[in-house]
């Protein structure tokens, strides 16, 4: 039972563009989502979070958008540049410490 | 450097065989868990731990085992029951439970393959 899909395996952008990966869940209990980004042979690490009680949250190039009533997120990344080239995985839990996880989209960013 | 460490990199396990994945961290983390991932599968929760001594099964905890003796500490063992390990392990802490705000910070994680 996924409860967090991301719907593409792989996006390619060119330098300079925005990058926008989309992320879907079905537990309406989820009320706090994470961003990690993750190299090959590297573990995950920690990219942006937003809570249910925020639309949005942005650092640096980064912006998440949060849509409650259509259980969706996105990453928007601007400018893409070439060392953002990695996986992306969404996350969201619910309060505990039952993190569920998207499956990844590879992001391929072209110079 | 804090952060959590994984060993061994690569593990070949024969059939039958049991296997364990180390796992350290010095971030001086309360929490500790273990997830799997398979090719286009989200990070699955095999086991996690909140304090030393105590670990709660995760989704997919048959066919595994842990211990917490130590904070620093989770190690996490493939058993000859499960029968398909073949995946990739990570290893993750956190200072509190994630969605009250904190991070899950993860190791470089470890390919586990049967011969």
């Amino acid at each position: 039972d996924q409860q967090v899909k991301q719907n593409s395996p792989s996006l390619s952008v060119q330098e300079g563009r925005i990058s926008i990966l989309n992320c879907d869940y079905t537990n309406s209990m989820f009320d706090y989502f994470l961003w990690y980004k993750k190299y090959p042979a590297e573990g995950p690490t920690f990219l942006i979070s937003i809570s249910s009680i925020k639309d949005k949250n942005e650092d640096g190039r980064f912006t998440v958008f949060l849509n409650k009533s259509a259980k969706h997120l996105s990453l928007h990344i601007v400018p893409s540049q070439p060392g953002d080239s990695a996986v992306y995985f969404c996350a969201a839990s619910a309060g505990n410490n039952d993190m569920r996880f998207g499956a990844g989209t590879r992001l391929t960013v072209k110079p | 450097d804090g952060g959590i460490t994984q060993s061994p990199k690569y593990l070949f396990r024969k059939e039958g065989q049991n296997v364990t994945l180390s796992c350290e961290q010095n971030l001086n983390h309360d929490a500790m868990y273990w997830y799997r991932q398979d090719p286009g599968q989200g990070l699955r929760l095999i086991y996690y731990s909140q304090i030393v001594n105590d670990f709660q099964k995760g989704d997919i905890a048959e066919g595994y085992s842990v211990s917490r003796e130590k904070k620093e500490s989770f190690p996490l063992t493939v058993t000859s029951a499960q029968k398909n390990p073949t995946a990739f392990y990570l290893c993750a802490s956190s200072s509190a439970f994630p969605g009250v705000g904190e991070k899950l910070f993860f190791g470089s994680g470890t390919q586990l393959s049967v011969l």
